[in-house]
Order: structure tokens, then C-alpha cells, then sequence
């Protein structure tokens, strides 16, 4: 069973820094891309940044403007979300979630898709 | 960017209903659409992926169509563990974008 435990979420202040974790389990970490959504209290989702399962390839969004970092550690089968400069903006539930999908009869490593969440890590941005 | 516009942002049906939602690119992205259901006070869960396509252990009540630009989720026979938000996603190109989610209610 694939299991993503976040952690690291907490109050910080405006400008300050943080760095999520996700521990990730049940599957092969490597062979799958990653990524972490964001949601804004009372809001929808927001992709945040992702990267490919050798970690190779990085992918953000425009609002990250350098600020955000992800990362990950293969041998430790950890994701990360270094996150620098924070505004309130930032404040939200993140979460991470492993890329691909499932069909009835085969699990297919395609990027882009997220078939499984972690429960999420509040990131609180307050003066 | 790829804009992702969802409709409607709610809807209230009645169990056993039939429930369409839809979502339009502002630009093509082909089948390269998910569908996700967020439950209240939980994280999302895939539905559909490229476009039609059920995600194993979902429900055969869901569906997904692609009509042109359109695309659709439908719930054919609403019940009541179906209350939630739905959201759509493109899958096509990076950055990955979100519609604004449709919350479902009874």
C-alpha cells in the first residue's frame, strides 16, 4: 500500500524559510515522478512544483519565482519542498502526491497524474 | 499558461441523480485530463485519467467524456458518499493547472 507521510508544516513568518518533508512507502520511489499541491484554506488546488523519478527533471509554478525548491533523496525514499522568502500567500495545506495512474490490470509510472496523497502539512505564513 | 474553467461551481442533486460536470482548456491538451473528488477534511483522490479513462477501484458510477474542448464527469447515480469537490486538471504540459472545483451536495 502507498503511503506519503508530509511533515515540517508549521508558523513562520513573512520572508522566513521552511523545508517539508514527505516519507514516502509501499512502492518503488525511484520509477515515479513527484510533486507537491498546495490548498489555500477555503480554496482549490494548486500544483506546486514536481520533478522526475531519477530527479533529473524539475518543474514549477510561476508564483514559486525561484523561491521554492523541490528535491529528493531516492536512497531515503524522501521528497522535499525547500521553500524560502515566504508571504502570506503561501499559507496552505501542502501536499505530496505520487505521479501516475492505474489502469484494472497494470500501474503506469506516466507523469503528470497524481493516484496517490499524502494527508497533507499546514504551512502557516503570519507575522 | 493553461487555463482550466470548471462548471458548475456547485451543484445539489438528489440521490440516484444523474450529475455532469465540465471543465474547458483554454487551449488543447488533447486527452490529457484527470479528474480528482476531495472529500471534506481529506486529501484528493484520482477519479479519471486521460480523459475516460477509470483510475482502478473507482466507482463504474463515474465517467469521463472529451467532446471537442469539453470535457465531462459524470456520476451516474448520485449517492451520498459522493458529496464532495470535483476537480479537474490538465495533464498535457507543464505548469500543471487546476479548475476551481465543483462542489457536489445533496
Amino acid at each position: 500500500e502507498v503511503q506519503l507521510l508530509e511533515s515540517g508544516g508549521t508558523l513562520v513568518q513573512p520572508g522566513g524559510s521552511l523545508r517539508l518533508s514527505c516519507a514516502a512507502s509501499g512502492f518503488t520511489f525511484s520509477l515515479y515522478g513527484m510533486g507537491w499541491v498546495r490548498q489555500a484554506p477555503g480554496k482549490g488546488l494548486e500544483w506546486v512544483a514536481g520533478l522526475s523519478g531519477s530527479g533529473a527533471e524539475t518543474n514549477s509554478a510561476d508564483f514559486v519565482e525561484g523561491r521554492f525548491s523541490i528535491s529528493r533523496d531516492n536512497s531515503k525514499k524522501m521528497l522535499y519542498l525547500q521553500m524560502n522568502s515566504l508571504r502570506a500567500e503561501d499559507t496552505a495545506v501542502y501536499y505530496c502526491a505520487k505521479e501516475g495512474y492505474c489502469s484494472n490490470t497494470s500501474c503506469y509510472a506516466e507523469r503528470k497524474h497524481f493516484d496517490s496523497w499524502g494527508q497533507g502539512t499546514l504551512v502557516t505564513v503570519s507575522s | 499558461d493553461i487555463q482550466m474553467t470548471q462548471s458548475p461551481s456547485s451543484v445539489s442533486a438528489s440521490v440516484g441523480d444523474v450529475v455532469t460536470i465540465t471543465c474547458r482548456a483554454s487551449r488543447a491538451v488533447s486527452d490529457w485530463l484527470a479528474w480528482y473528488q476531495q472529500k471534506p477534511g481529506q486529501a484528493p483522490k484520482l477519479l479519471i485519467y486521460v480523459a475516460s479513462r477509470l483510475q482502478r477501484g473507482v466507482p463504474l458510477r463515474f465517467s469521463g467524456h472529451r467532446s471537442g474542448p469539453d470535457f465531462t464527469l459524470t456520476i451516474s447515480g448520485l449517492q451520498p458518499e459522493d458529496v464532495a469537490t470535483y476537480y479537474c486538471q490538465q495533464a498535457d504540459s507543464f505548469p500543471l493547472t487546476f479548475g476551481g472545483g465543483t462542489k457536489v451536495e445533496i
